[in-house]
């Protein structure tokens, strides 16, 4: 199985920061990643797909970038409505897994 | 627009059997994969498999073969995951979901159905 690790797996950041989360696979996935913000007691939303595209109406304060094996994340500037677990999903190769998830919070 | 909605929350005992339905609606159903997620309180995600609706075929997780089958009636639009041999590990919110642009991209999740195995 393909392993996913996520880092940092835990956050806190101020409203205004540009935040980082990567995303590491134990083989080369290509461009087979995609980005989820899940927030408590709700379904997974889907954000980016293909390691960069942004899904059809996700802000554009989030975008993706990576290729091969290492994955990056980012929201440009950090606002209340972003807290939420973000988790990184490869889809190169079954079983599809997922990264354990960063927890991101407002200092 | 695209609907996923998934039927209620269950209670089961140990060693039984559990049928999650999935309805979907507003597009084209035989068009898209749909897979199969769950996620244990407090934990994280954990794909289970996927059903093709337009020819029934299936790709399921190592970890759940035997245990596992997901089938779909095409007549109303509806896929189904059953867990057989239920085990308390197996409490979990379970999630459905279409794929999306990719076959992998889960785009258009279910609210969930929340599996309770308890004695």
């Amino acid at each position: 199985d393909i392993q996913m690790t996520q880092s940092p797996s835990s956050l806190s950041a101020s409203v205004g920061d540009r935040v980082t989360i990567t995303c590491q696979a134990s083989q080369d996935i290509s461009n087979y990643l995609n980005w989820f913000q899940q927030k408590p007691g709700k379904a997974p939303k889907l954000l980016i797909y293909a390691a960069s595209n942004l899904e059809t109406g996700v802000t554009s304060r989030f975008s993706g970038s990576g290729s091969g094996t290492d994955f990056t994340f980012t929201i440009s500037s950090l606002q209340p409505e972003d807290i939420a677990t973000y988790y990184c999903q490869q889809y190169d190769d079954v079983p599809i897994t997922f990264g354990q998830g960063t927890r991101l919070e407002i200092e | 627009q695209v609907q996923v909605v998934q039927s209620g929350a269950e209670v089961k005992k140990p060693g039984a059997s559990v049928k999650v339905s999935c309805k979907a609606s507003g597009y084209t159903f035989t068009g898209y994969y749909i897979h199969w997620v769950r996620q244990a309180p407090g934990q994280g995600l954990e794909w289970m498999g996927w059903i093709n609706p337009h020819s029934g075929g299936t790709k399921y997780a190592q970890k759940f073969q035997g245990r596992v089958t997901m089938t779909r009636d095409t007549s109303i639009t509806t896929a189904y995951m059953e867990l057989r041999r239920l085990r308390s590990d197996d409490t979990a919110v379970y999630y459905c979901a279409r794929a999306h642009v990719t076959v992998g991209s889960l785009g258009y999740w279910g609210q969930g159905s929340l599996v309770t195995v308890s004695s």
